[in-house]
């Protein structure tokens, strides 16, 4: 079975510095691999997504992410972090049938 | 609007009285899912819907029932809630058959006595 682990349920930062929020995915085949956000009181939003193309992957509001085979890692980055940005992120693993969501990450973001 | 619409976004209600929550897409998609989110867990699928008439259950699929007459509509069924099931609920679609790219509806808080 496939299964992603986000490995920190709550990051804070100070504005202005690098956001990382890890992710380490288990998977017998090659992944397709995904960052939503969750902003609060709001649905989730997709940031971007991983299938097998490019391994550094691009998304909305500066938000990169680095697909890692040899660490089954896909964590997400940001060079500098924006008070917008404090939100709960998950990063997903899709299937055939379904996306599989880690527990999710919540980013502080402080002055 | 490209868009997921759910409805109620709040319902408090009590032990064994059915509801249903409804879910509308105007996107003409034929994936649509229906999670539930709870604190520590993250998101979990309930049932999802592959197209018309086509559905399966996810990973918590006890206590529900899904139905996918048209396209453009999956409810999601409580025929006797309860109170596990307070949560916190979103429908989401995709095109295609592979649930990528999902589009989620803005979630129904759902309390039950």
């Amino acid at each position: 079975a496939q299964s992603v682990t986000q490995l920190d349920s709550h990051v804070s930062v100070s504005e202005g510095t690098p956001v990382l929020l890890r992710c380490n995915y288990s998977s017998s085949y090659s992944p397709s691999l995904f960052w939503y956000v969750q902003h609060p009181n709001k649905g989730l939003q997709l940031l971007l997504k991983y299938t097998s193309a490019a391994t550094l992957v691009k998304g909305i509001n500066g938000f990169e992410a680095e697909f890692k085979k040899s660490e089954t890692s896909f964590h997400l980055t940001k060079p500098s972090a924006h008070m917008s940005d404090a939100a709960e992120y998950f990063c997903a693993i899709g299937t055939a049938s379904k996306l599989t969501f880690g527990t999710g990450t919540r980013l502080q973001v402080t002055l | 609007e490209a868009q997921v619409t759910q409805n109620p976004r709040y319902l408090i209600t009590v032990t064994g009285k059915k509801l249903t929550v409804t879910c509308s897409q105007n996107m003409n998609h034929e994936y649509m899912s229906w999670y539930r989110q709870d604190p520590g867990l993250g998101l979990r699928q309930i049932y999802y819907s592959m197209n018309v008439e086509v559905t399966d259950k996810g990973d918590v699929p006890e206590g529900y029932k899904v139905s996918r007459k048209e396209k453009r509509n999956f409810p999601l069924i409580l025929e006797s809630p309860s109170p596990n099931q307070t949560s916190l609920y979103f429908c989401a679609s995709s095109f295609g058959l592979r649930p990528y790219e999902q589009y989620f509806g803005p979630g129904t808080r759902l309390t039950v006595t």
